[in-house]
């Protein structure tokens, strides 16, 4: 299977602390995603790292990248209470362009307030 | 941001019947789009490629003649669970994409009684 595994599966944090998620992968990528998505909904694009990135920020994300580990990091610093969501992240294998995306087991957020 | 829609958001229905579910993207063209499937606390798995004007790629495991996909114009895919059973009940989700990031579909959450 090309799908990924994340850690920690869920994660129960106090408002302000960070949250750090884990995922692993299996194949060579082209790039890797995270996914936020609140309970029963659709998903929502957060950020894209390429395989010849490292690091990457957006806000109170940042994400990391080690393709030599095939592994990848999501950190939401300073969180919210409205950062309670489960958060997947998902690579892209094609280097040809298709946009199909394997997503990893998801790592349920939970931010106490 | 793109916009891609679904409908039906929710769809109930009696074993042995078919069930159509549309996917469009609002603003922009898509020649790919892909259909994912989510059961309950799990993660989204990909089920098939939609390829306008010609056959859906589909994931090994999933029965294209169960899963009928048809992606007939530029802004538009439907997939059609044919002779749906209990087992069929999930949270179907299409994407679309100009780029390597994906827009998701709020989803179709299906239940076969």
């Amino acid at each position: 299977s090309q799908q990924g595994e994340e850690d920690p599966q869920a994660l129960s944090i106090q408002e302000g602390e960070n949250a750090t998620m884990n995922c692993s992968y299996k194949t060579s990528i082209n790039n890797l995603q995270w996914y936020r998505q609140n309970s029963g909904r659709g998903l929502v694009h957060l950020i894209l790292i390429r395989s010849n990135e490292r690091e990457k920020h957006s806000g109170r994300l940042r994400v990391t990248l080690d393709t030599s580990k095939k592994s990848s990091s999501l950190l939401i610093t300073a969180s919210r209470a409205a950062d309670t969501a489960s958060y997947f992240c998902a690579t892209g294998l094609d280097q040809t362009g298709a946009n199909n995306l394997f997503f990893g087991t998801g790592t349920r957020l939970t931010v106490i307030p | 941001g793109a916009v891609v829609s679904q409908h039906p958001s929710r769809v109930i229905c009696k074993s042995g019947t078919s069930v159509k579910i549309e996917c469009r993207s609002l603003d922009f063209q898509a020649t790919t789009m892909f259909w994912y499937r989510q059961f309950p606390k799990q993660s989204l798995m990909l089920m098939a490629t939609s390829n306008e004007g010609s056959k859906a790629t589909y994931e090994q495991g999933v029965e294209k003649d169960k899963f009928l996909i048809n992606h007939a114009s530029l802004t538009l895919s439907t997939l059609t669970v044919t002779s749906a059973h209990p087992e069929d009940s999930s949270f179907y989700i299409c994407s679309a994409g100009p780029k390597e990031t994906q827009y998701f579909g709020p989803g179709t959450r299906l239940l076969v009684l």
